[in-house]
C-alpha cells in the first residue's frame, strides 16, 4: 500500500485561506468516507482535526475543514494564523491488507 | 482525562527484540479499537498495527507482519507492542493512539500518546 500523496509544503500569510490536498486510489480515498487530516507540530505527537471527510472534533477551530472530491480529499485552513505552522498528514481507510494509510505530509508555513 | 503513557523504548542491536507498552486511563479501554503508529527520524507517519476491543481481530502493516505482534490486556487497560526480528529501519517514534470510533475502526485516532523511541543500531 503506497502512502497517500500530499504536496512537500504549502505556504501563506495571516488571514489567508490555504488547501492542502491529499490523493489516494479508489481503494482508499475514493471508496470510503474515512479521511483523517493530522496536525503535527515539532517534537509533538498529532492531533486529530477532521475526521470521516469532514467532522471536526470537539476544540478544532471551526477555520480547519475537510472535504473530498473522488479520490482527492483536502483540508482547508482559513483565516491562518501563527499557530497553524506545522506539519499536516491526511489519513484513511482501504481495503488493501494493509487497513489504514497516512499520506507524505505537507509542511505548512506562515510567512 | 483521557491519558495514553507509551513506556519500553530504547537502544536495541539488529536482530533483538523489544516490548512497548502503553498504559491507558480516563476512559473505557476495553470499549475502543487501538493502534500502534510510528515516525522515523525526520519522516512521516506510518501504521503499523491495530486490536480490535476484545482483541479478536488485529492486522498489521506488511513492513512489520510477521515480526511484531499487537496485545492487549483490558483488565490492566494496557496495549502491548513485541517487538522480534528488528531492524535499522524499525528505528521510529513509537505512538499508541485510540480510534474515535467505539464501534468500527475508521483509521481516525482522536488520542495519541507521547511516543517511545526506539533505535536499532549495532
Amino acid at each position: 500500500q503506497s502512502a497517500l500523496t500530499q504536496p512537500a509544503s504549502v505556504s501563506g500569510s495571516p488571514g489567508q485561506s490555504i488547501t492542502i490536498s491529499c490523493t489516494g486510489t479508489s481503494s482508499d480515498v475514493g471508496g470510503y468516507n474515512y479521511v483523517s487530516w493530522y496536525q503535527q507540530h515539532p517534537g509533538k505527537a498529532p492531533k486529530l482535526m477532521i475526521y470521516d471527510v469532514s467532522n471536526r472534533p470537539s476544540g478544532v477551530s471551526n477555520r480547519f475543514s475537510g472535504s473530498k472530491s473522488g479520490n482527492t480529499a483536502s483540508l482547508t485552513i482559513s483565516g491562518l494564523q501563527a499557530e497553524d505552522e506545522a506539519d499536516y498528514y491526511c489519513s484513511s481507510y482501504t481495503s488493501s491488507s494493509t487497513p489504514y494509510v497516512f499520506g507524505t505530509g505537507t509542511k505548512v508555513t506562515v510567512l | 482525562q483521557v491519558q495514553l503513557v507509551e513506556s519500553g523504548g530504547g537502544l536495541v542491536k539488529p536482530g533483538g527484540s523489544l516490548r512497548l507498552s502503553c498504559a491507558a486511563s480516563g476512559f473505557t479501554f476495553s470499549d475502543y479499537y487501538m493502534s500502534w503508529i510510528r515516525q522515523a527520524p525526520g519522516k512521516g507517519l506510518e501504521w503499523v498495527s491495530y486490536i480490535s476491543s476484545s482483541g479478536s481481530t488485529i492486522y498489521y502493516a506488511d513492513s512489520v507482519k510477521g515480526r511484531f505482534t499487537i496485545s492487549r490486556d483490558n483488565a490492566k487497560n494496557s496495549l502491548y507492542l513485541q517487538m522480534n526480528s528488528l531492524r535499522a529501519e524499525d528505528t521510529a517514534v513509537y505512538y499508541c493512539a485510540r480510534e474515535v470510533s467505539e464501534w468500527e475502526p475508521t483509521g481516525a485516532f482522536d488520542y495519541w500518546g507521547q511516543g517511545t523511541l526506539v533505535t536499532v543500531s549495532s
